[in-house]
């Protein structure tokens, strides 16, 4: 079966220090990677996502780079952390369109709560 | 382009109460559509899913249908639990396009 792990669970840095979350995925090839970031008491934000190695894509113009070196790792960045980058941020994957499945459900990770002072 | 609204919370319910959370969307082409919870401090798990016209998802007593014709995808369940109380987010998929709704929080008081 597939895994999604996710890791911090929690992370609190001082404005201006990097960042570095990770995400990996177990037990399927190919698939798409996805970063979201959920502010307190609001929904989802899609801030990248990547059909396949080495393929980003972003959404919205922001402090933050995504990058992706291996087929089941993803990694999200920062090279310097402003106050409004806290909040939920959520990988998730799904299966890839190379394998003929369209609108497939998105299965995320547990998240990680990160809190920039 | 393609868009979820679903009914904004909070809601409050008393344990065994009927739960209706509306969702209706706006997709070009034939969208998938999707139910997620997200339970206090962690992520999304995605609850049922319906993929064309006249579906109907369900899952641990949740259900809801794919209506076409008033493109809506409400979430219903008979007899809701204290153990329900989370945050439900509608979603779609449209060409592979993944958009959510804002999420609705419910809480179920014993």
């Amino acid at each position: 079966s597939q895994t999604i792990h996710q890791w911090p669970a929690t992370l609190v840095q001082p404005v201006g220090s990097p960042l570095s979350l990770e995400c990996t995925v177990e037990g399927t090839s190919n698939p798409n990677l996805y970063w979201y970031r959920q502010a307190a008491g609001r929904g989802l934000q899609l801030l990248f996502y990547s059909v396949g190695i080495g393929q980003i894509s972003s959404e919205v113009p922001q402090n933050l780079s995504a990058s992706r070196p291996q087929d089941r790792q993803f990694i999200l960045s920062s090279k310097k952390l402003l106050l409004s980058d806290s909040g939920f941020y959520l990988c998730a994957w799904s299966v890839g369109r190379s394998l003929g499945q369209n609108n497939s459900p998105l299965h995320f990770g547990n998240g990680t709560r990160l809190t920039v002072t | 382009g393609n868009s979820v609204t679903q009914m904004e919370g909070p809601v409050t319910l008393s344990e065994e109460a009927f739960l209706t959370i509306n969702c209706t969307y706006t997709a070009t082409g034939y969208p998938s559509l999707f139910w997620y919870v997200q339970y206090p401090g962690e992520g999304l798990q995605l609850l049922l899913k319906a993929t064309k016209a006249d579906d109907k998802g369900s899952n641990k007593g949740f259900e809801a249908t794919y209506r076409k014709e008033t493109t809506s995808f409400h979430l219903e369940k008979g007899s809701v639990q204290v153990s329900d109380s989370a945050v439900y987010f509608c979603a779609l998929s449209s060409n592979n396009d993944m958009r959510f709704g804002a999420g609705t929080r419910l809480t179920v008081k014993p």
